[in-house]
């Protein structure tokens, strides 16, 4: 599994717009990006999966280069409620003959703090 | 549609008892994982099971944890002769197929005293 480095924290203001961006150099050809959030005392929540360019979803949008070495989690017009840890994942899909157990593994992750 | 559920949400033991986690995954889902979150650190893969059958335990303590999920009824996370540094947040997931897109349960805290 590819070893994923994102910024430790990441101040905004409510309404703003806000880019996390993961790194991600030996990400393998078969590996998938997924991004997860977190609040305190709760489980992780599924935000979005990628393999290249662009994914949207009602929550947020993911952006992946050519070369997949780094994605960008973004976050269109943050409240106070986003506030939370974002984790950015990368790993092989399921391969049902391969023995993939699609178990997730957790770095440390992002704290965004959104501010009033 | 129920979330995935877990109980007891707050588990207290002495050190040397053991603690019983349970989890319900959402319904119609056949896999289920297991993962801890000590304080002020990441979550970190512990078991994962399908229906009876445990498919990777790779991040299980070799000693005194064990997992099962059976027939019927929820898996249950087992800790026996509990220490200090078991004391941590305990999270379930869910899937209906293999899918890095799981579905977390709230969580049971264990403090061991």
């Amino acid at each position: 599994l590819a070893k994923t480095t994102q910024p430790i924290s990441m101040d905004s203001y409510e309404g703003q717009e806000v880019n996390i961006t993961c790194s991600h150099n030996n990400i393998a050809t078969n590996d998938y990006i997924t991004w997860y959030q977190q609040f305190p005392s709760q489980g992780p929540r599924f935000i979005i999966q990628g393999y290249k360019t662009k994914v949207t979803n009602e929550v947020a949008s993911l952006f992946i280069p050519a070369d997949r070495k780094s994605s960008t989690l973004s976050l269109p017009r943050v409240s106070l409620s986003d506030t939370a840890v974002y984790y950015c994942l990368v790993g092989e899909k399921n391969t049902p003959y391969g023995g993939a157990t699609n178990k997730l593994i957790f770095g440390t992750g992002t704290l965004l703090a959104v501010q009033p | 549609n129920a979330g995935v559920m877990q109980n007891p949400r707050h588990l207290v033991r002495r050190r040397g008892q053991e603690a019983r986690l349970r989890c319900s995954p959402m319904k119609g889902h056949s896999h289920v994982y297991w993962y801890r979150q000590l304080p002020e650190e990441g979550l970190k893969f512990m078991v994962y099971l399908q229906k009876e059958n445990i498919i990777d335990e790779s991040g299980m303590p070799k000693e005194r944890f064990s997992a099962e999920f059976p027939k019927e009824g929820p898996s249950i996370l087992r800790i026996q002769q509990v220490v200090r540094g078991d004391s941590a947040a305990y999270f379930c997931a869910s899937s209906p197929n293999l899918s890095y897109e799981q579905y977390f349960g709230p969580g049971t805290r264990l403090t061991v005293t």
